[in-house]
């Protein structure tokens, strides 16, 4: 069973500042990790994918990838209300499947 | 670009009754196809994958079955509803990066 865990949540935070989100994955062979935001009621919309270790930027989004560790995160730069939201961990291992995580929920305060 | 329909948006079916739910995919060819379900507060289970037409692989054992008549047609069926089959049925398709992404669901509701 390919496993990959978040912290339920909630988080909260305040507008203007940094949500962390962190993703652990169980299978050590997983080749591929992907971001998902998911409004409520909607479906999951991709945000960001890595595939080596580091950082990764897109705007206002971080990825960071540590392999070793088997541990994925995502940051969140200058905090929207916008940007409040449940966000999913997808990894993919040597198929054609992606294991999804349960999903952070983030609610940014105005 | 590539685009995902779904239909029906919402559903509200008796227990026992019969399922269909259909995905379709424009402006791209062959692609990898998916039916997810999210129960409600839940993550994403995938129940189906197809990597053409008619090819269906099975990930849950239970009620539901899939077909891919057509190279961008998936669809979603079961003979006989029960309530443990409500929830958000999400179609997707892989880009060349493995990357999926999701068409706007269906919520379906067995009463």
């Amino acid at each position: 069973q390919k496993e990959v865990e978040q912290n339920s949540g909630p988080l909260s935070v305040p507008e203007g500042a940094i949500a962390s989100l962190n993703c652990t994955y169980s299978d050590r062979g997983s080749q591929s990790f992907f971001w998902y935001r998911q409004y409520s009621g909607k479906s999951p919309e991709l945000i960001m994918f890595i595939y080596s270790n580091g950082d990764k930027e897109d705007g206002r989004f971080t990825a960071q990838l540590n392999k070793a560790s088997q541990y994925v995160s995502l940051l969140i730069r200058d905090s929207q209300p916008s940007d409040s939201a449940t966000y999913l961990c997808a990894v993919r291992s040597n198929d054609y499947k992606l294991s999804f995580g349960a999903g952070t929920t983030v609610t940014v305060r105005a | 670009s590539q685009t995902i329909h779904q239909w029906p948006a919402t559903l509200v079916q008796p227990v026992g009754s019969p399922l269909s739910l259909e995905c379709t995919v424009e402006g791209t060819s062959n692609p990898n196809l998916y039916w997810y379900r999210q129960a409600a507060g839940r993550g994403l289970q995938l129940l189906f994958y197809s990597v053409g037409i008619g090819q269906i692989s099975s990930e849950v054992p239970q009620n539901l079955s899939a077909s891919r008549p057509q190279d961008r047609q998936f669809i979603l069926s079961s003979k006989k509803l029960l309530l443990s089959d409500s929830g958000f049925y999400l179609c997707a398709w892989s880009g060349l990066r493995y990357e999926q992404y999701f068409g706007p669901g269906t919520r379906l509701t067995v009463t």
